[in-house]
């Protein structure tokens, strides 16, 4: 079946900064969708992503899918206090979403 | 328009008992998604049902689960002789057609004595 891996799990940052996490996916997939959880919460919908090569942008938020819609990428600049959380890939085929792990966020002031 | 509601957020059950999640998707969504998240995991994918069907279940153990989505009312993930390793948060999920985001309750946190 279908897998999504994520990397990092863990992203500690200084506040400020830039970081980037990675999606890949065993499979092509139709499209890919990002989400963010922070602690406690439940899963909010960012964006998603449909055609390859596709990059969209959200203030500070940086989404890629790559050309053979197989992985993605979200970066994030000047990272602040509000970035805190996790951010999942979530990649669609069909009707079913695959989410990766996950990737948690921390932020040093 | 009211999001994806679920309930209750917080059930304690003893080792043995069942578990009864709730789960009102957003006005117009017909697609349900259950999933289950551990501490520090990700979310994995439990059932998809779409209106009185199950479309999908592979992600639900075999023994003692068991979802529903009714014609008229919320759906309903339902665990009988829960163990100890039922424990989690169990979130719901709903969406308007497959190619669209999925909008997520917050979820019903789970916690077995």
């Amino acid at each position: 079946g279908q897998q999504v891996m994520q990397i990092p799990q863990y992203q500690h940052v200084q506040e400020g900064e830039d970081f980037t996490t990675y999606c890949n996916s065993s499979t092509t997939l139709s499209n890919i969708q990002w989400y963010k959880q922070r602690p406690g919460g439940h899963p909010v919908f960012l964006i998603q992503l449909v055609k390859s090569g596709e990059v969209k942008k959200q203030k500070r938020l940086t989404f890629q899918f790559g050309e053979a819609k197989k992985n993605s990428s979200l970066h994030i600049t000047a990272t602040q206090t509000t970035d805190v959380g996790t951010y999942f890939c979530a990649g669609n085929n069909d009707y079913k979403l695959s989410f990766g792990a996950g990737t948690t966020v921390t932020v040093r002031a | 328009n009211a999001g994806v509601m679920q309930n209750p957020r917080h059930l304690v059950r003893r080792r043995g008992q069942e578990a009864r999640l709730r789960c009102s998707p957003m006005k117009g969504h017909s697609h349900v998604y259950w999933y289950r998240q551990l501490p520090e995991e990700g979310l994995k994918f439990m059932v998809y049902l779409q209106k009185e069907n199950i479309i999908d279940e592979s992600g639900m153990p075999k023994e003692r689960f068991s979802a529903e989505f009714p014609k008229e009312g919320p759906s309903i993930l339902r665990i009988q002789q829960v163990v100890r390793g039922d424990s989690a948060a169990y979130f719901c999920a709903s969406r308007v057609d497959p190619k669209q985001p999925q909008h997520f309750g917050d979820g019903t946190r789970l916690s077995i004595l």
